[in-house]
């Protein structure tokens, strides 16, 4: 089963700052990768998916890239109501698991 | 707009059973893989079960596998997670998602809280 490792697990910024979220894989993925965001009490929200593709909705500033083990998420330059947890997610195949990061949280320094 | 909105948690014992439902409206229910993931309270997320679109192949993670059971029915743009002998780790927010076009999750429920006591 593929492990999803996220760092760093918090990420202490200011706004206005660039976040880099990293997102690594034990093996190396399909281009199922996806981003969440999840504020609290909120259902996770997608943010890009297919490694680098942003979903309906999401500002120019998130960006996603990345191939084979190693992802990254971008944000940059933080806005306010960006200050949330992160999740990356992949999906395998065979046989057919989907697999979560543990989460970042990007905190307001 | 899609909307996905679950119902039928609330507070069971160990040992006991639960049956969620997720009412879709807004999309073509029948052709698309839907999912169940669950939250811990304080925790990450955890993909718990799927269902294809086309001929209800169903899907389980290791952890729930013989224990609950995916289900769908088109006529009524309706999901269902049918949990039976729970346990105190199922404890979680059960979050039904719509799978996308890939390999991931492009619309969410709001969640619906599964409490396992005695």
């Amino acid at each position: 089963e593929i492990v999803l490792t996220q760092s760093p697990a918090t990420l202490s910024l200011s706004p206005g700052e660039r976040a880099t979220l990293s997102c690594r894989a034990s093996q190396s993925v399909s281009s199922y990768l996806a981003w969440y965001q999840q504020k609290p009490g909120q259902a996770p929200r997608l943010l890009i998916y297919d490694a680098s593709y942003r979903a309906t909705g999401i500002p120019a500033r998130f960006s996603g890239s990345g191939s084979g083990t190693d992802f990254t998420l971008t944000i940059s330059s933080l806005e306010p109501e960006d200050f949330a947890v992160y999740y990356c997610q992949q999906r395998s195949n065979w046989p057919l698991v989907y697999t979560f990061g543990q989460g970042t949280k990007l905190e307001i320094k | 707009e899609v909307q996905l909105l679950e119902s039928g948690g609330g507070l069971a014992q160990p040992g006991g059973s639960l049956r969620l439902s997720c009412a879709a409206s807004g999309f073509s229910f029948s052709s698309c893989a839907m999912s169940w993931v669950r939250q811990a309270p304080g925790k990450g997320l955890e993909w718990v079960s799927a269902i294809s679109g086309s001929d209800d192949t169903t899907y389980y993670a290791d952890s729930v596998k013989g224990r609950f059971t995916i289900s769908r029915d088109n006529s009524k743009n309706t999901l269902y997670l049918q949990m039976n002998s729970l346990r105190a780790e199922d404890t979680a927010v059960y979050y039904c998602a719509k799978r996308g076009t890939g390999g991931h999750f492009d619309y969410w429920g709001q969640g619906i809280l599964v409490i396992v006591s005695s």
